[in-house]
């Protein structure tokens, strides 16, 4: 019972190439997240989302974007893929409020940017 | 921000023992401070959460401790086993919109 479902699982790009990561929950959460997973430097939180329509930046924004259109699809945009964008992105998804359950993740995105 | 730390990036015990993972965090409005589980290959899942109105939580062979004056908290795994093997992140927040901050993971290895 998959409940986090993003496209992909391994990913080879283009240096310049737009890339498009999509993420899918079928919780009923509200929240939304994206980040990134590199060794030695844990999860960092790339964008979140609270709401359809609603975004925010989390600690590293910095070559992305972010699109909810939609409660249950939140993508994740790379306007010009670079080679240090190479690494796992993560997607999760969270109910509003106390954050009784965490975080549910999706099985990540393995993204090569060549 | 949060600013989540954990301790030791690596650990290696042998089967039957324990093992105690160390994490500290910044912002005192931190409230939850959830542990995750990572296998090879696999997506980070929950194994346990502590709210910062208690103390310590225990659910079989683990049990997590929150000391929320000195702002850290500890994983402790007992009686460890090889499938115990992965990378365990902890992660505080949940103030701002459920928003967690992790510490950078620490890659657990149970020798049998």
């Amino acid at each position: 019972d998959v409940k986090v479902t993003q496209s992909s699982r391994y990913l080879v790009k283009r240096t310049g190439e737009k890339v498009f990561l999509e993420c899918v929950q079928d919780m009923d959460h509200e929240n939304m997240f994206w980040y990134r997973q590199d060794p030695g430097l844990g999860l960092r939180l790339i964008y979140f989302s609270y709401d359809v329509k609603m975004k925010e930046k989390g600690d590293i924004p910095e070559g992305y974007s972010v699109s909810r259109e939609k409660k249950e699809r939140f993508s994740l945009i790379l306007e010009s893929a670079s080679t240090n964008q190479t690494s796992m992105y993560l997607c999760a998804s969270s109910s509003f409020g106390e954050g009784e359950d965490g975080y549910t993740f999706g099985s990540g995105t393995r993204l090569t940017v060549v | 921000g949060e600013n989540v730390e954990q301790h030791p990036s690596t650990l290696s015990v042998q089967e039957g023992d324990s093992a105690v993972i160390k994490c500290t965090y910044s912002d005192s409005a931190s409230n939850y401070f959830p542990w995750y589980k990572q296998e090879l290959g696999k997506r980070p899942q929950l194994i346990i959460d502590i709210r910062s109105n208690v103390g310590e939580k225990k659910d079989q062979r683990i049990a997590v401790t929150l000391n929320k004056t000195a702002k850290h908290f500890s994983l402790h795994i007992t009686e460890t086993q090889p499938e115990d093997s992965a990378v365990y992140f902890c992660a505080g927040g949940g103030s701002n919109f459920n928003k967690f901050y992790f510490g950078s993971g620490t890659k657990l290895n149970v020798k049998p």
